[in-house]
């Protein structure tokens, strides 16, 4: 069965440092992967979407980046760290057969920058 | 662009109650997935409806695609605790995202 990984579970960083967030997929080959960022009691915002290795959409202009170096590994990554940056980051997998396909969400990274 | 949304944003009811909650797109959509997150929880798929008009069972939860394809419900019988979260509504933009519709928090008091 499929599993999908994300760390860490939660995160405290100050304004102006690095971020590195890792997902990592088990059980399957080829599939797309997104990223999507949470605000406290809102909705989902899709952030990054990639179809295959190196291969990343970008959906919304900011100061983050993602990157797929291997086919079941997604990587958010930031540079600085703003205010607004905080969240729930959330990584999602979708098979690719026969589409529109559903999406499995990892268990998140709940991401605070102070 | 397009948007999807969903009403009411937040619900409480008393346990036993019945629930909707209604999902509207701006556009047609190809099909309509549903999605439930528990609070602190991550989404979780639940169903995905294709064809106009139809209806899905799961147990005390009922699912509708609307005939013009662009709303659906989702209709909880008889609430219980276990049922807390919110509940989002999902449809495809192309073969490789979908959009989220906005979410309904569902809070159910014993």
């Amino acid at each position: 069965s499929q599993t999908i990984h994300q760390w860490p579970a939660t995160l405290v960083q100050p304004v102006g440092s690095p971020l590195s967030l890792e997902c990592t997929v088990e059980g399957t080959s080829n599939p797309n992967l997104y990223w999507y960022r949470q605000a406290a009691g809102r909705g989902l915002q899709l952030l990054f979407y990639s179809v295959g290795i190196g291969q990343i959409s970008s959906e919304v202009p900011q100061n983050l980046s993602a990157s797929r170096p291997q086919d079941r590994q997604f990587i958010l990554s930031s540079k600085k760290l703003l205010l607004s940056d905080s969240g729930f980051y959330l990584c999602a997998w979708s098979g690719r057969a026969t589409p529109p396909y559903e999406q499995y969400f990892g268990p998140g990274t709940r991401l605070t920058v102070t | 662009g397009q948007q999807v949304m969903q009403i009411p944003q937040y619900q409480h009811v008393q346990e036993g109650e019945d629930f909707t909650t209604y999902c509207n797109s701006s556009t047609t959509l190809s099909n309509i997935q549903w999605y439930k997150q528990r609070p602190g929880g991550h989404p979780v798929f639940l169903i995905q409806l294709v064809k106009s008009g139809e209806v899905k069972k799961q147990k005390r939860l009922t699912f509708q695609f609307g005939e013009a394809k662009k709303n659906s419900s989702l209709h909880i019988t008889a609430t219980q605790t276990t049922d807390v979260g919110t509940y989002f509504c999902a449809g495809p933009i192309n073969t490789d995202k979908l959009i989220f519709g906005t979410g309904t928090r569902l809070q159910v008091f014993p």
